[in-house]
Parts: C-alpha cells; sequence; structure tokens
C-alpha cells in the first residue's frame, strides 16, 4: 500500500531565504507526483506535476525534484515571500491506487516578514 | 470560468441528521471527485465521476454516504445519520482528461461539523 510522508509538519523561516520542502513514498512504481498548495479556507491548488519520467519541474520560484527510486521529491522555494506561507501538499499517482492521489499529510510553512 | 464551487461553504448539524452537499464543477470537465480531509491530515478520496458514470468508490465510503451527478453536470454527496466522525471538510474537484491522471482543479471545500 502507498503511504506518502512529509517532513516536517512546520516549518518557519525569514522572508528572503532559500528552502525546501521534502516529500517521500514508500512505492516508487508511482505514474506522476504533484505538488499542491493549500490555503485557508480556499481549497487546493496545483503548483507542479512531475511524470515519472522527468527529474524535475520548474515554475517562477518553484522546483520540483524527483527521484523514484529513492521514492523522495522535494520543492525547492527560492527567496521566499510571506505570501508563500500555506501549507503545501505533495501527492502521487499509481496503476497500484487505480490512478488516485495518495496524499501527504502536508509542510505547514510560515515565511516571517 | 469561476472555477468550481462548493455549497453551503459551512454545514453544523446535529448527530443523527442527514447532510447534503453540492459541488458545482467547471463547466465541460467530464470527471468529478471528492475527498475528505480532517485537521492536519491530507485528503482521502471517497468518490469519482467520469461524466454521469460513478466509476470508483472508496471503502472508506460507508453506506450511509451516496453520491450522485445527473446528467454529468453539478454532483451531490449525501450522508445520512451523521456521525461526529464525519465532521471534516468535503472537497470537490474536476478535471478534463481522457489519460489515466488529470490536473484536478479544486473547490474550496465544505466544512461539517456533526454535535
Amino acid at each position: 500500500k502507498q503511504e506518502v510522508t512529509q517532513i516536517p509538519a512546520a516549518l518557519s523561516v525569514p522572508e528572503g531565504e532559500n528552502l525546501v520542502l521534502n516529500c517521500s513514498f514508500t512505492d516508487s512504481a508511482i505514474y506522476n507526483l504533484q505538488w499542491f498548495r493549500q490555503d485557508p479556507g480556499k481549497g487546493l491548488t496545483s503548483l507542479l506535476l512531475i511524470q515519472s519520467s522527468q527529474r524535475e519541474q520548474t515554475s517562477g520560484r518553484l522546483n520540483a525534484s524527483l527521484d523514484k527510486s529513492s521514492g523522495r521529491s522535494t520543492l525547492y522555494i527560492a527567496a521566499s515571500q510571506p505570501g508563500d506561507s500555506a501549507t503545501y501538499l505533495c501527492a502521487v499517482t499509481s496503476a497500484n491506487s487505480n490512478y488516485q492521489l495518495i496524499w501527504g499529510a502536508g509542510t505547514k510553512l510560515i515565511i516571517k516578514p | 470560468d469561476t472555477g468550481v464551487s462548493q455549497d453551503p461553504r459551512h454545514k453544523i448539524t446535529k448527530r443523527g441528521q442527514n447532510v447534503t452537499f453540492r459541488c458545482d464543477p467547471i463547466s465541460e470537465h467530464n470527471r468529478l471527485y471528492w475527498y475528505r480531509q480532517t485537521l492536519g491530515q491530507g485528503p482521502e478520496f471517497l468518490t469519482y465521476f467520469q461524466n454521469e458514470a460513478q466509476l470508483e468508490k472508496s471503502r472508506l465510503l460507508s453506506d450511509r454516504f451516496s453520491a450522485e451527478r445527473p446528467k454529468g453536470s453539478f454532483s451531490t454527496l449525501e450522508i445520512q445519520r451523521t456521525e461526529q466522525g464525519d465532521s471534516a471538510m468535503y472537497l470537490c474537484a474536476s478535471s478534463y482528461s481522457l489519460q489515466v491522471t488529470d490536473t484536478q482543479y479544486f473547490g474550496p471545500g465544505t466544512r461539517l461539523t456533526v454535535l
């Protein structure tokens, strides 16, 4: 059974710092991995999707990497801003889970001005 | 396009009552998903529709839960005889895809509190 873990559960950093969020999964036979952002009262927004054949994806100040063999992904945020404060969740899909999203519990990120 | 909308945003009910939530997906999206999320956890898949057909249901979806998507447009999720353990955020998402996976667009959720 696929399990997705995100550590730490919470992270607080000063504005302007670069930071890395971690995601690990137990079954490396994934189809893709996605990073989402969740703001209170505003649902979830997809940030980046990495196919299993890809190593990384970039969007603006965000860069997500995928190491399928080790069951790990990282989300790198450059030059953090207070507006980046949110909970970040990763989710994977695989044939073993009927391609449904299997989610981590998220990392709550606070960027201090 | 205004995105995925859910109604109501908040619902407080007493144990044993029935509740119904509505989700309006992005127009022309063929897939619609329901998830449940409790505090500090990621969403848990409940069920999904491709057009009007309910293709998959999680084991989390007990017989007290029922979902419909008449005419392949909006969807409703009904919980009968609510229990305190049903208290959670219920999220709806929609997508357009002919592939096995897709990019899902989420609504703001309905927060249910069962007293």
